[in-house]
């Protein structure tokens, strides 16, 4: 399997300001995604990370909002905008599609945000 | 769109069997995912079924039939250590969509000795 680590583990921040999570994973994969994780609810999907193009995002995410890079096969950026205390989740990179073991898809240890 | 549904939470003692059920309505089906979350940690992938029938790995095996848009995850040989949140995922998508996954609220299993 895939090992994938993300910066930061866990931030606090205040309101207005931007953070950026950064995903790095231990070899080329296909496909890159993040997830979101309100407390006590499930996982839900803001984006597709594509490699030399720009994210496809889900309803109800926007690009202004969760700007997203990803300028290898290796490696993803997610930026959470203008942080609200609605923004406190765990933000989790994923991945998959990768060889032998496409079928499969991991999930990154996550972003711990509190928004303030 | 999908509508992916789970029971909310489920108990059972060691040793026991428990069978954990996920309907779900979806376009464009591409795979059904298992995932195991204790609290404060990421999921850990359990297992993964496209074709109709049982897979099994292990004290977990998990069964797909997707006529009936129907999946259940059965436990055997609890361990106290099983207690955890068990979701269920859809994945959608084909060729640069694929791998797109949608996910159930979760079911939180409390194991008691």
């Amino acid at each position: 399997s895939a090992v994938i680590s993300q910066k930061p583990s866990r931030d606090i921040c205040q309101r207005g300001t931007s953070l950026t999570i950064q995903c790095q994973v231990d070899s080329q994969v296909t496909m890159m995604f993040w997830y979101r994780q309100q407390p006590g609810q499930s996982l839900t999907l803001i984006a597709t990370a594509n490699q030399g193009s720009e994210a496809t995002y889900e309803s109800g995410f926007v690009i202004d909002k969760f700007p997203i890079s990803r300028p290898n096969l290796t490696f993803s950026t997610l930026t959470v905008s203008n942080m609200s205390p609605e923004d406190s989740s765990i933000y989790l990179c994923s991945v998959g599609g990768s060889g032998t073991l496409s079928y499969e898809q991991y999930f990154g240890p996550g972003t711990r945000l509190t928004v303030t | 769109g999908q509508n992916i549904d789970q029971p909310t939470e489920m108990t059972a003692t060691e040793g026991a069997i428990v069978q954990i059920n996920c309907t779900y309505q979806t376009s464009g089906f591409n795979g059904l995912f298992w995932y195991q979350q204790h609290a404060g940690e990421a999921p850990t992938f359990l297992s993964y079924n496209v074709l109709d029938g049982l897979e099994e790995k292990g004290r977990f095996s998990s069964f797909l039939s997707r006529s009936k848009g129907y999946s259940y995850l059965l436990l055997k040989e609890l361990q106290m250590k099983d207690s955890a949140s068990y979701l269920c995922a859809v994945r959608e998508g084909r060729g640069s969509t694929l791998g797109r996954l949608y996910f159930g609220r979760g079911t939180q299993l409390t194991v008691w000795p």
